[in-house]
């Protein structure tokens, strides 16, 4: 069973507009969320994270937002740039700091 | 520059013959992890190691096996290739505190395939 879901797996949004990308999970134990980034023919690189205790965090063009009680988180990027399209994963940590991952959302930015 | 590093970036391998794929960090993390990358798929866990001497089951480890001697090192073998394991393969690393804030560090991946 997935612990943890993106329902979408791809979004087009066009440049400039704000891109929404989705998760949730099923199991309300983990302490900490975590998005990453990922280009083709490169590893995964760290994005943004959320504790569980914290309902916003922000760093510059992304905000990660946390609704415990849906079990549900959401990366917005405003305003989406061409250099934003990649392959976005959420990621939930447990109690003994492994992730559990989504399957992922290509994120296509279209001029 | 500090990370980890994969080797080889790609591999054409003939089933049935066995190969090691190669992970190097110079972060002294303490875990270390193996994933394969498939479409649709994400990314599933194949083994992953806590600390240096030992080593753990993820989601997908059957054909495949791992040793941690070191802190920096954490090889991936595959005894006897099957078309299957076809896949790209990244190897990560952490520090368990830095975890929440900096997740997971991750090298370029070695892209095989079995034929």
């Amino acid at each position: 069973d997935q612990q943890v879901k993106q329902n979408s797996p791809s979004l087009s949004v066009q440049e400039g507009r704000i891109s929404i990308l989705n998760c949730d999970y099923t199991n309300s134990m983990f302490d900490y969320f975590l998005w990453y980034k990922k280009y083709p023919a490169e590893g995964p690189t760290f994005l943004i994270s959320i504790s569980s205790i914290k309902d916003k965090n922000e760093d510059g063009r992304f905000t990660v937002f946390l609704n415990k009680s849906a079990k549900h988180l959401s990366l917005h990027i405003v305003p989406s740039q061409p250099g934003d399209s990649a392959v976005y994963y959420c990621a939930a940590m447990d109690s003994n700091y492994q992730l559990i991952w989504g399957a992922g959302t290509k994120l296509i930015i279209k001029p | 520059t500090a990370g980890i590093t994969q080797a080889p970036t790609s591999q054409i391998l003939a089933a049935g013959r066995s190969m090691t794929l190669r992970c190097t960090q110079d972060m002294r993390h303490n875990a270390m992890y193996w994933y394969r990358q498939d479409l649709g798929l994400g990314l599933r866990l194949i083994h992953y190691s806590n600390t240096a001497g030992t080593t753990g089951k993820g989601e997908v480890p059957d054909g495949y096996s791992v040793s941690r001697a070191n802190t920096d090192d954490f090889p991936l073998t595959l005894a006897s290739a099957v078309p299957s394991q076809t896949s790209v393969y990244f190897c990560a690393s952490s520090d368990d505190e830095g975890v929440p804030y900096y997740g997971y560090t991750f090298g370029s991946g070695t892209r095989l395939t079995v034929v």
